[in-house]
């Protein structure tokens, strides 16, 4: 099953606008981390913002907020006042426990945001 | 305070042939993990190591390996190369394995197989 879903390959936004890129997660325990990470074309995956599953308010990180839905299982990120330099692959990711005590990182499929001048 | 650090940046070899990439952690982080990135499979998990211990292991043959040293710098090898092996292949760090722990990741490394 799909543990994390980008359902968003490619969007579009102007240049100092906001943009939301969404993420659905699927677990049933109740400690994970969501994480969203920005690849460029350097390849380089660049930590952006962490939400923890106990966490009571969203994390915002500069330009960058999660609108955390706890029980929508949801986890969009959020960028204000877009820049020519946001242009680069998203990805929503889950940490989460597996058996043993041990956790993984779990990888959507990633958005493609382009960002037009 | 130095990021996760990768070595070498771009790597080509030859079906058959093995390899050993390297990785250094954020200073004071204890768990390092790996990744595999492909255009069809995305990211894909490999294994984590915590004091000089794999901890976990992803669906991978026997010719990917690991470890860790006693510094916490790790290394990942793959033996027999494979087309199928050319991929970016992605470190990260943390302080340590916990699902509410930051992870950051490095820069990679490109294996191309011809």
């Amino acid at each position: 099953a799909q543990k994390i879903t980008q359902t968003q390959p490619g969007m579009f936004v102007q240049e100092k606008e906001a943009v939301t890129l969404d993420c659905t997660y699927d677990t049933s325990d109740p400690s994970y981390g969501l994480f969203w990470y920005k690849q460029p074309s350097s390849g380089e995956m660049i930590f952006l913002i962490y939400q923890g599953s106990y966490d009571q308010q969203n994390a915002t990180e500069g330009r960058y907020s999660l609108n955390f839905q706890k029980a929508r299982k949801s986890a969009n990120l959020v960028i204000s006042a877009s820049q020519l330099g946001d242009s680069a692959m998203y990805f929503c990711a889950m940490r989460e426990a597996i058996s043993g005590g041990y956790n993984k990182l779990i990888f959507g499929a990633g958005t493609r945001l382009a960002v037009h001048p | 305070k130095a990021g996760v650090t990768q070595t070498p940046r771009y790597l080509i070899k030859t079906r058959g042939q093995q390899v050993t990439l390297s990785c250094s952690p954020i200073s004071g982080h204890r768990s390092v993990s790996w990744y595999q990135q492909t255009p069809g499979q995305g990211l894909q998990f490999l294994f984590e190591y915590f004091s000089e211990t794999q901890r976990n292991k992803g669906n991978f043959p026997g010719r990917f390996s690991g470890r860790q040293f006693s510094n916490s710098r790790s290394e990942m090898n793959v033996s027999t190369l494979e087309l199928g092996d050319s991929a970016l292949y992605l470190c990260a760090s943390s302080l340590v394995p916990a699902t509410n722990e930051k992870l950051f990741f490095g820069s990679g490394t490109q294996l191309s197989v011809l």
